[in-house]
């Protein structure tokens, strides 16, 4: 059973269309999280929920709306597909939420595979 | 701003050879944590170190955490081809509920 589910892996897609990445965990974690990872591997944290609400909005335009129905589900829908949104996603889950894990040190993010993201 | 600067960037050596990669940052972190991530995979976790001047060791690799908890090294002895990867050093951000990464160092290791 793969831990931390995403679909799809490959999404090829013109300008301006919008689009949409699941993620599925079955972990039990109560923390989800979108990171983006650019041409240069650079992985940066872009939204993170905790028991479905959102905890952390980077600076993400608008264009991208995580949602997350439950717990063990955290989508991405991105409107208006830009050039510069090609990268490749990452979701990710962690068992502790908030600031707890900063105090413990013993958070460990589980990351799904990865969804790449060709925007023509 | 919490960064998180890793050296080198690129790393091709033979098998056989040791290696260290390095993350610095000029703030102090609670934790820092290594991860690698393979081609079409994400990253896994390898390690993560709390105390300052903490090694732990995790067969061939080696990782310590600096005395003022600001920067973190990884040592790899007889580097085989399946350390092939990149390296990921991580703390938590400014907002404290997530990771910030490094950018990684790309290891290729030929045989």
């Amino acid at each position: 059973d793969t831990a931390v589910s995403q679909t799809p892996k490959y999404l090829v897609t013109q300008m301006g269309n919008d689009k949409s990445i699941k993620c599925e965990q079955n972990l039990g974690h109560d923390t989800m999280y979108w990171y983006k990872q650019d041409s240069k591997k650079f992985l940066k944290i872009m939204f993170s929920y905790n028991n479905k609400e959102l905890i952390i909005n980077e600076t993400v335009p608008n264009r991208f709306s995580p949602k997350s129905p439950d717990k063990a589900h955290l989508n991405l829908h991105i409107n208006s597909l830009e050039l510069g949104d090609s990268a490749v996603y990452f979701c990710a889950s962690s068992q502790e939420s908030l600031g707890d894990w900063i105090r413990s040190g013993a958070n460990v993010l589980t990351f799904g595979a990865g969804s790449r993201l060709t925007v023509l | 701003t919490q960064l998180l600067e890793q050296s080198p960037q690129f790393l091709s050596i033979q098998e056989g050879e040791n290696l260290t990669v390095y993350c610095n940052s000029s703030s102090v972190f609670s934790s820092l944590q290594w991860y690698r991530q393979e081609p079409g995979e994400g990253p896994v976790l390898l390690v993560t170190v709390v105390t300052g001047g903490e090694v732990k060791k995790l067969k061939r690799l080696t990782f310590q955490f600096g005395d003022a908890r600001k920067d973190s090294s990884l040592h790899i002895t007889a580097a085989q081809p399946g350390d092939t990867g990149l390296y990921l050093c991580a703390g938590e951000g400014n907002s404290g509920y997530a990771l910030n990464f490094g950018k990684g160092t790309s290891l290729l290791v030929t045989p």
